[in-house]
């Protein structure tokens, strides 16, 4: 079983419609999770980084953890054009090294005018 | 800022050549990380540097990889010899501090194709 299983998609939806991203990992020990954007051709870039359970919320964007069910998702309101890109979960143990992450395999989302 | 930067952006290169990759981190940043990106495994950790010091190579897949960090403003990936499976996007990544909450922040990275 992978550490961190993410569904690839792809993932089609119009403009305005509400994005729905998941993941589910298998290690307790993660305590930092993150979503990252990537557009083609581009490195990842931070999205969101939540470290409890609970919702956090930054604009369109909204990030939910359930660690009890070791779920994670991220929800995308109003979608637009330009929020067509790979998005990645990731999470790491933290307390050693932040940077030290495990990448879900990327969900491809293209949002249609 | 200009960011993290690669180069070269793209490598072609034969199986059996040494190919080098390099990588400039966002100044001040002393945590240096090194990803792999393929279509079957996805991003993977290869190998990290705090202050110029490797902490953890458990992600480099054989010999034939090496990485260095000379300074703190530079840092290469060598591949000695080449081969077709290492074909892939290979990222750096900089953050400012290793514990914390500091964002990893990522260059564009080297597409490289090993023939």
């Amino acid at each position: 079983q992978k550490e961190v299983e993410q569904d690839p998609g792809p993932l089609s939806v119009p403009e305005g419609a509400i994005v729905s991203l998941n993941c589910t990992y298998s290690n307790s020990a993660f305590q930092y999770f993150m979503w990252y954007r990537q557009y083609s051709r581009k490195g990842p870039e931070l999205l969101m980084y939540t470290y409890s359970s609970g919702n956090k919320e930054d604009g369109r964007f909204t990030a939910q953890v359930d660690k009890s069910s070791k779920y994670i998702s991220l929800f995308i309101r109003d979608s637009q054009p330009s929020d067509s890109a790979t998005y990645l979960c990731a999470h790491t143990s933290g307390g050693t090294s932040y940077g030290k992450l495990t990448f879900g395999q990327g969900t491809i989302l293209t949002v249609h005018p | 800022d200009a960011g993290v930067i690669q180069s070269p952006r793209h490598e072609v290169t034969e199986m059996g050549q040494e190919v080098t990759l390099r990588c400039k981190p966002i100044s001040g940043h002393n945590s240096l990380f090194w990803y792999r990106q393929t279509m079957m495994r996805g991003l993977e950790l290869l190998i990290y540097f705090n202050n110029n010091v490797p902490i953890d190579d458990s992600g480099m897949p054989e010999d034939r990889f090496s990485a260095k960090m000379p300074n703190a403003s530079f840092s290469t990936l060598k591949i000695q010899p080449s081969e077709p499976r290492d074909s892939a996007v290979y990222f750096c990544a900089s953050t400012p501090e290793e514990k914390g909450n500091s964002p990893l922040h990522f260059g564009n990275g080297t597409r490289l194709t090993v023939t």
